[in-house]
């Protein structure tokens, strides 16, 4: 088990650009989550998936916003037409999704828009 | 509305010392506790986790927590701080026993705690 990963750790873009966030979960996890926190925050839920189908979105999630899961395996989450206001580290979770559930971190992607 | 609250943005307390991290909840129903540490730069840990059952549990790293419904709280202590617990930590609740599934966690603002020589 080597846990959640995220690629890239730290991106840097230019506002108006567009970037794209990698989640691997924990390999029999069907439950992924995205959550985003800014500075002095604590992280604010975003999205989640069971398997491959996008279960809720945040209010957070604006139209800039998408998430996949193809495959019910890794995740991906883009922003379109960056602000300075995205800047912030973005966390995805996984779980196994039933009965006493419990959420495995990532590092985190932390996004720096200039 | 659902909320956490954590009171204390932050704490220092001398090595060896007991800590106390405040944490109080709103809910709709009977949620899941958690509380998780994050050293700068980096993902959550997850400390320890309330179910059900015995109202005090136990940690990693010689933390617990009790909850207490009447109060709404679930506060993490540890009876002797370590240099290498200066870190930030999250209160956390998600959809308990009357869901069928886990859900997303609505996290309290955080604690930063610092350590003293």
């Amino acid at each position: 088990d080597t846990g959640v990963s995220q690629d890239p750790r730290h991106k840097i873009t230019k506002r108006g650009q567009n970037v794209t966030f990698r989640c691997d979960p924990i390999s029999e996890h069907n439950r992924l989550y995205w959550y985003r926190q800014t500075l002095g925050q604590g992280p604010e839920f975003l999205t989640y998936f069971q398997n491959e189908a996008q279960l809720e979105k945040s209010r957070l999630l604006s139209d800039r916003f998408s998430a996949e899961r193809p495959k019910g395996s890794f995740s991906t989450l883009e922003i379109q037409r960056t602000e300075q206001g995205d800047s912030a580290m973005y966390l995805c979770a996984s779980s196994l999704g039933q009965g006493r559930d419990e959420q495995f971190f990532g590092p985190g992607t932390r996004l720096t828009v200039l | 509305a659902q909320s956490v609250t954590q009171p204390d943005i932050h704490i220092t307390v001398s090595e060896g010392a007991s800590l106390e991290l405040r944490c109080n909840y709103s809910y709709g129903a009977t949620p899941y506790l958690f509380w998780y540490v994050q050293s700068p730069g980096q993902g959550l840990q997850l400390l320890l986790k309330y179910f059900s059952g015995d109202t005090l549990v136990q940690g990693i790293k010689g933390f617990e927590a009790e909850f207490k419904r009447s109060q709404s709280s679930f506060n993490l202590r540890k009876p002797s701080v370590h240099w290498s617990d200066a870190a930030e930590y999250f209160c956390a609740v998600g959809p308990g026993p009357l869901y069928n599934q886990g859900g997303k966690l609505i996290f309290g603002q955080g604690t930063e705690l610092s350590v003293k020589p």
